[in-house]
């Protein structure tokens, strides 16, 4: 029944290792959002997809690369992970160009830490 | 560029009191509107959105936000704190594409027993 799921909920791993965060919505959006939320709470786009098409992509560090490979799942790989990736990132999905008032639907958050 | 920013990162009320958390946009175009609450641990749930179809908007959990234009403001309220709404409430704002959202820096609520 979950809307959007995303996987694992907690990654605790070391300096300098590859990652992989997984997500999917089965709410038939068709935009699909990373955002990475820091110590502070505060909430950063990193990356949108419509219809498996990127369409945003915030300043990030090219060592993050989102694959989408349908409309309903994207997933986040990190590469060579640094101590400032800890954070909570949460993958989100709405409606996106065919709909402006469509909200935001989120997952529960993925918690890296980074040691 | 839009933007929304909400005033007072920490509000501390008691239980039963009026809560009033302030959020302000910055829009050229008419703006595209949401509540977001955080509860520990979890992901933001929708609480309300602005739809232009009427200024004052009810939400989930007996919240409701009015918009107002003059003040390019979109401030939420709940006439009586309960402690379950204890969490960080966010304002955001989306383009008119649908496709970007510009969230605030968020508000703690901390309820009072």
């Amino acid at each position: 029944d979950t809307a959007v799921s995303q996987t694992p909920k907690y990654l605790v791993t070391q300096m300098g290792n590859d990652k992989s965060i997984k997500c999917e919505q089965n709410l038939g959006h068709d935009t699909m959002y990373w955002y990475k939320q820091d110590s502070k709470k505060f909430l950063k786009i990193m990356f949108s997809y419509n219809n498996k098409e990127l369409i945003i992509n915030e300043t990030v560090p090219n060592r993050f690369s989102p694959k989408s490979p349908d409309k309903a799942h994207l997933n986040l790989h990190i590469n060579s992970l640094e101590l400032g990736d800890s954070a909570v990132y949460f993958c989100a999905s709405s409606q996106g160009l065919s709909g402006a008032y469509s909200p935001l639907h989120f997952g529960n958050g993925t918690r890296l830490t980074v040691t | 560029a839009q933007s929304v920013t909400q005033l007072g990162s920490h509000v501390s009320v008691s239980e039963g009191a009026l809560v009033l958390l302030r959020c302000n946009y910055s829009s050229s175009v008419p703006p595209y509107l949401f509540w977001y609450v955080q509860y520990p641990n979890q992901g933001l749930q929708l609480l309300l959105k602005y739809t232009s179809a009427a200024t004052l908007v009810k939400g989930i959990n007996g919240f409701e936000a009015e918009f107002k234009k003059s003040e390019t403001s979109f401030h939420l309220t709940k006439p009586s704190a309960h402690m379950s709404d204890a969490a960080e409430y966010f304002c955001a704002v989306s383009t008119s594409t649908g496709n970007q959202f510009y969230f605030g820096t968020g508000t703690s609520l901390t309820v009072i027993p």
